[in-house]
C-alpha cells in the first residue's frame, strides 16, 4: 500500500499561510490524495481531496506535483483553531473489495499568535 | 442525520468483559468504516461494510471482534472478551458511494478503557 511521509511538527504565525508537504512516491496513478487533520481527540475532519490537479476550496488548497510523488496543503491564513494534527492520506482502492484510507503519522501544526 | 453519531463517548470494560460500540452513518451514505486508534497518531483500518455487507475485513482481529450494519439499525463493533491492548479509540465514518470520490466523514469516536 502506498505510505506517505510528513514532517513530525510544523510551526506557524496566527495570519500566516501554513505549507503543509506530504511524499507520496508508490503512489499509484487512480489513488487520491486526501488530507484530513484530528483537532484534540475529535474525529478526523476532512479538508480537501486530489488525484493530478491542484484544488481549492473553502478551506485549503492542495498543490499535487506534476509526478505525483508529493503534495502540499496550504492554509492560507492559519489561525489558532487551525491547530492540529494533519494527515495526509492515500485512498488505496484495488479490485472490488478493497477501498480504505491509509493514515500515516501526521504533522502537528502549532499555530502561534 | 447530517453527522456520524457514535455512542457512547466513554466505554470502561474489566479485562475479559464484552464491549459493544454503535454507530449512525450519515442518512444516504452506504458505506460505513470502522478505525482503532491507539496511540495518538496511529490509525487502524479494522472493517468496512457497504450497506450491511461486509466490504473489507482485512484489519479484524477474528477471534474477538465482530461487527454488523443491520437494516434500520445503528450499526455496531463488538469485543468480547476485552484485554487490556483494546483500550483505544475506535472511530466510525461514513462515505455516501465508492465510485465518485467522495469523502469519508468520520464520527467523534468511542473512548474504550480495559482495566
Amino acid at each position: 500500500d502506498a505510505k506517505t511521509t510528513q514532517p513530525t511538527s510544523m510551526d506557524c504565525a496566527e495570519g500566516r499561510a501554513a505549507n503543509l508537504p506530504c511524499n507520496h512516491s508508490t503512489i499509484s496513478g487512480n489513488e487520491y490524495v486526501y488530507w484530513y487533520r484530528q483537532i484534540h481527540s475529535q474525529g478526523p475532519q476532512y479538508i480537501i481531496h486530489g488525484l493530478k490537479n491542484n484544488e481549492t476550496n473553502e478551506m485549503a488548497s492542495l498543490i499535487i506535483t506534476e509526478d505525483r510523488k508529493s503534495s502540499t496543503l496550504i492554509l492560507p491564513h492559519a489561525t489558532l483553531r487551525d491547530t492540529a494534527v494533519y494527515y495526509c492520506i492515500v485512498r488505496v482502492a484495488r479490485g472490488l473489495n478493497t477501498d480504505k484510507l491509509i493514515f500515516g503519522t501526521g504533522t502537528r501544526l502549532q499555530v502561534f499568535p | 442525520g447530517e453527522e456520524v453519531a457514535q455512542t457512547p463517548k466513554h466505554l470502561v470494560r474489566g479485562e475479559g468483559q464484552k464491549a459493544k460500540l454503535y454507530c449512525a452513518p450519515i442518512k444516504g451514505h452506504s458505506y460505513v468504516f470502522w478505525y482503532q486508534q491507539v496511540l495518538k497518531n496511529e490509525f487502524k483500518f479494522l472493517i468496512s461494510f457497504q450497506n450491511e455487507n461486509v466490504f473489507d475485513e482485512t484489519g479484524m482481529p477474528k477471534e474477538r471482534f465482530s461487527a454488523k450494519c443491520l437494516p434500520n439499525s445503528p450499526c455496531s463493533l463488538e469485543i468480547q472478551a476485552t484485554k487490556l491492548e483494546d483500550s483505544a479509540v475506535y472511530f466510525c465514518a461514513s462515505r455516501r458511494d465508492r465510485w465518485l470520490d467522495s469523502p469519508l466523514h468520520f464520527g467523534n469516536g468511542t473512548r474504550l478503557t480495559v482495566t
